[in-house]
Order: C-alpha cells, then structure tokens, then sequence
C-alpha cells in the first residue's frame, strides 16, 4: 500500500519569509495529492489539491508542485502572516479498493513569527 | 450548504464500553470516510463507505466497525474499548469521485479511562 513521508516535522519562519513542506510517496499509482491546514483545536481544512496531470497549482499565496518521476509533491506558502501558523498535513491517494483512499503524512508544524 | 456534522463532540467512556459515533455528510456527498487522529500517529484511515457499502478499510481491529445509512449518514462503533483508543475520530465526506477534495467534519473526541 501507500506510504506518504513528509518532512520537516516543525517549520519556523519569519512574517513575510517562505515556507516549503516536502512530501514524497511509494505508489506510483496514486493520481491525487491534497494538502490540508489544521488550526489548533479546529478541523483539517482543504487548501489545495493537485491530479497527478498537472506539474504544478498555484492559488493566491500557495503552490504545489509535483514530480511524479521522483514521487514527491511539495507545499510553498509565499508571503507568509501569522495566520498561516498550523499543522500542515498532506495525503496521496492510495489505490486499494475501487476507488481508493487517502493516506496522510505525519504533519508539518508551521509558526510564521511577527 | 452546510457543512460535515458529527455528534457527539466530546465523549468519556471506560474501558470496556462501546461508543458510538455519528457523521451526516455534505447534502449530495455519497462518501464517508473515518480517520482516527492522535498526536503520535497523525490521521490513520479507518474505513470508508460509499451507497450503503464498505468500499475501503484501513488496518484497524475488527472492534471497530461502521455502516451507512440510506441518507448516507455513517456511523462508526468502537467495542470494547481500550485506553489506546483515546483519540481524536473524523469523519470526512466527498462525491462520488472517491476520496477527491475530502470535507471534513469537526471530529470527536473520545477519552477512555
């Protein structure tokens, strides 16, 4: 099955600095790569996605990138605000069953200090 | 719409009870799926249903089950509980394009002593 590395495992940087969280997977099967925000004490939130057709996504501040060759996918936050502070999460698509599940990474902790 | 729903939120149970827990899906999601959430071991899948049916499971003991009801409201039940069942349980629903852009609901929390 799907097995999905994500690292760092806490990440600090200053307002206004980047932030990158790699993940790499095992299947190469797997076609679909979220990645999710959790806030403290709060539900994990969809931020982005991206299908294993496209290299990259990008939405306002966020990107990820995709290397299906090498099997890793990557979160870039820009211009990061205090707000952005949270568990990082990202999944890949496992291809068990008929229409397969996630399996997520082990989290990133994001502080963005003023 | 709204959004993902579960009940209870917060549950303290003893070791060797049974819970159980529910979800009601986004209005037009047929897809539920549970995960089990704990510091040391992040979000490990449960299972997922889908029409009524079992579509996936994860590599949890058979004392944890679910179903999903007509209206494609899920439940899970954990028997016999175990102190290392003390965590945090999503549910989380989509479409019916398989575990695509996954909604998640607030969780429950349920502490076994």
């Amino acid at each position: 099955g799907e097995n999905v590395e994500q690292h760092p495992s806490t990440l600090s940087v200053q307002e206004g600095d980047s932030a990158v969280i790699k993940c790499t997977y095992s299947d190469s099967a797997s076609n679909y790569f979220p990645w999710y925000k959790q806030e403290l004490g709060k539900r994990p939130q969809l931020i982005i996605d991206i299908r294993s057709n496209v290299g990259e996504k990008k939405d306002q501040r966020i990107a990820v990138t995709l290397n299906k060759t090498a099997k890793h996918f990557s979160l870039h936050i820009t211009e990061t605000q205090p707000e952005d502070s949270a568990v990082y999460f990202c999944a890949a698509e496992n291809y068990g069953g008929s229409q397969g599940n996630l399996i997520f990474g082990k989290g990133t902790k994001l502080s963005v200090k003023p | 719409k709204a959004g993902v729903t579960q009940t209870p939120r917060y549950l303290i149970k003893t070791r060797g009870q049974q819970v159980t827990l529910s979800c009601s899906p986004i209005s037009g999601h047929r897809s539920v799926s549970w995960y089990q959430q704990t510091p040391g071991q992040g979000l490990q899948f449960l299972f997922e249903y889908f029409s009524e049916t079992q579509r996936n499971k994860g590599n949890f003991p058979g004392r944890f089950s679910g179903r999903q009801f007509s209206n494609s409201r899920s439940e899970m039940n954990v028997s016999t509980l175990e102190l290392g069942d003390s965590a945090l349980y999503l549910c989380a629903s989509s479409g019916d394009r398989g575990p695509y852009e996954q909604y998640f609901g607030p969780g429950t929390r349920l502490t076994v002593t």
